[in-house]
C-alpha cells in the first residue's frame, strides 16, 4: 500500500477563503504532482515538483500554487476558494528514477466551495 | 483530440465474465501503457503496466497493446464484485514522468 498522504479528505468552505491541502509521502519519492479530478472526468494535471524548491505548472491551468520545501511535503494553497475550485484534488507521487513512470496516489481531497 | 481516450461506460456484467476494456490514443510517441483502477472517493492505484506491443499476464488481469491501431485492452476474466471501479489507461509524456490519463471506464460487476 502506498504512503502518501492527504489531509483534509472532505472540506467544505465559503467563497473567499484561503484553504490549503495538505499531501505528504513517506516513500523519499522525488517526483510529486497535483491532479485535479472532476466526477466521471480525467484526472488533470495542475502541479508538479521533480524535487525540493522545484514546481511547474502543470497542463491544466490553476489558480492554486504550491510550495517544496521538504522531499515528503507538497502543499497546494488557494488564496480565495471560489465555487469553480470545486473539485476533487488528487496527490501523487513517484521515484527519481526516469524508468519509473509508476505514481503512487493519495486518496485525494474533495474540496466543495459553497 | 485528447491524446487518450476511453468509453466512460458504465460497463455491466455478471460476476465471472470477462470485462473487455478499451483505450485509444493519438500519440504515436508514447512507448508506455498503464491501467490504473480507482474505486469510488479513493485515489487511482496501478494495475499493471506494458511497454510497446503486446500481450501482458498477471493473474486474472491482460493488457494488450496494438501499436499499429493505436489501441490499448485490458480484460479481466472470472470478474468478482470487487472489480467494480473505474479504470484509467495512462501513458507518460516523453520528457520526464508526467502521465497522461484517458477519462475512465466505470464497471459494475453484478452478484
Amino acid at each position: 500500500e502506498a504512503d502518501i498522504y492527504q489531509t483534509p479528505r472532505y472540506l467544505v468552505i465559503g467563497t473567499g477563503k484561503k484553504i490549503t491541502l495538505e499531501c505528504s509521502q513517506t516513500m523519499g519519492h522525488d517526483k510529486m504532482y497535483w491532479y485535479q479530478q472532476d466526477p466521471g472526468m480525467e484526472l488533470h494535471l495542475i502541479h508538479y515538483s521533480y524535487g525540493v524548491n522545484s514546481t511547474e505548472k502543470g497542463d491544466l491551468s490553476s489558480e492554486s500554487t504550491v510550495s517544496r520545501i521538504r522531499t515528503e511535503h507538497f502543499p497546494l494553497t488557494l488564496e480565495s476558494a471560489r465555487p469553480s475550485h470545486t473539485s476533487q484534488y488528487l496527490c501523487a507521487s513517484s521515484d527519481r528514477l526516469a524508468s519509473s513512470y509508476e505514481q503512487y496516489f493519495g486518496p485525494g481531497t474533495r474540496l466543495t466551495v459553497t | 483530440q485528447k491524446e487518450v481516450e476511453q468509453d466512460p461506460g458504465p460497463l455491466s456484467v455478471p460476476e465471472g465474465a470477462i470485462v473487455s476494456l478499451n483505450c485509444t490514443y493519438s500519440n504515436s510517441a508514447f512507448q508506455y501503457f498503464m491501467w490504473y483502477r480507482q474505486y469510488s472517493r479513493k485515489g487511482p492505484e496501478l494495475l499493471m503496466y506494458t511497454y510497446s506491443s503486446g500481450n501482458k499476464e498477471d493473474g486474472r488481469f491482460t493488457a494488450q497493446v496494438d501499436k499499429s491501431s493505436k489501441y490499448i485492452s485490458l480484460f479481466i476474466r472470472d470478474s468478482q464484485p470487487s472489480d467494480s471501479a473505474t479504470y484509467l489507461c495512462a501513458a507518460p509524456k516523453a520528457a520526464g514522468n508526467k502521465l497522461t490519463f484517458g477519462g475512465g471506464t466505470r464497471v459494475l460487476v453484478k452478484p
